[in-house]
């Protein structure tokens, strides 16, 4: 069954840390590229990172550069995002998705069901 | 940043209903369009990719084009189930990221 399951989600307080994992089944993981996605409570999507296939390349946007980190094990088809300096504006679903390729054309073909963090004291 | 999306869009059964996104030629201007939508309490799904291609699984009621910075999103034939949110996004060169549109709310009457 191809999917993709984050789970880590919780509620913590400010300033801590929280991993987010993402857990890869029924494709070939090493092929393509993994992007996070969150979405704050009524609100639109928000583009948080991306890892290339082999996790030579990898981008954050703005908001959480410096304080989140993407990263990968192809071995265990698993991908993380690592979440230091938790701030109440990052609480929200988090999704990882897959990129159509290998690379990062930005098109997001498999979407897991999402994990919440709450960042509140 | 985001790509401009209307806020809400709707329609009657059976009706087509278009919608707009424009963004800026650092996005927009040099890649292509993906369309996504989201049904309530669901994770989003790509429903067009490349401007104008379908998944598998994805009726030909839906179709996608795109013209110097600005897409659209065609829905024929609406029906009942199409009523979620519609996110258009791009991947943007200058930000090494993916730009999102705000979303636009389709409600079928």
């Amino acid at each position: 069954q191809v999917g993709l399951v984050e789970s880590g989600g919780g509620v913590v307080q400010p300033g801590t840390s929280l991993r987010l994992s993402c857990a890869a089944s029924g494709f070939p993981f090493s092929n393509h590229g993994i992007h996070w996605v969150r979405q704050s409570p009524g609100k639109g999507l928000e583009w948080v990172a991306v890892i290339w296939y082999n996790g030579n390349d990898k981008y954050e946007a703005d908001s959480v550069k410096g304080r989140f980190t993407i990263s990968r094990d192809n071995s265990r088809n698993l991908a993380f995002l690592h979440m230091d300096s938790l701030r109440a504006d990052d609480t929200a679903i988090y999704y990882c998705a897959r990129d159509i390729t290998s690379a990062m054309t930005g098109t997001l073909d498999l979407w897991g069901q999402g994990t919440l963090v709450i960042v509140s004291s | 940043s985001l790509l401009a999306q209307p806020p809400a869009a709707s329609g009657t059964p059976g009706q087509r209903v278009t919608i707009s996104c424009s963004g800026t030629t650092s996005n927009m201007g040099h890649n292509a369009v993906n369309w996504y939508h989201q049904l309530p309490g669901t994770a989003p799904k790509l429903l067009v990719y490349n401007n104008n291609q379908r998944p598998s699984g994805v009726p030909d009621r839906f179709s996608g084009s795109k013209s110097g910075t600005s897409a659209s999103l065609a829905i024929s034939g609406l029906q009942s189930e199409d009523e979620a949110d519609y996110y258009c996004a791009v991947w943007d060169v200058s930000l090494n990221g993916v730009i999102f549109g705000g979303g636009t709310k389709l409600t079928v009457l």
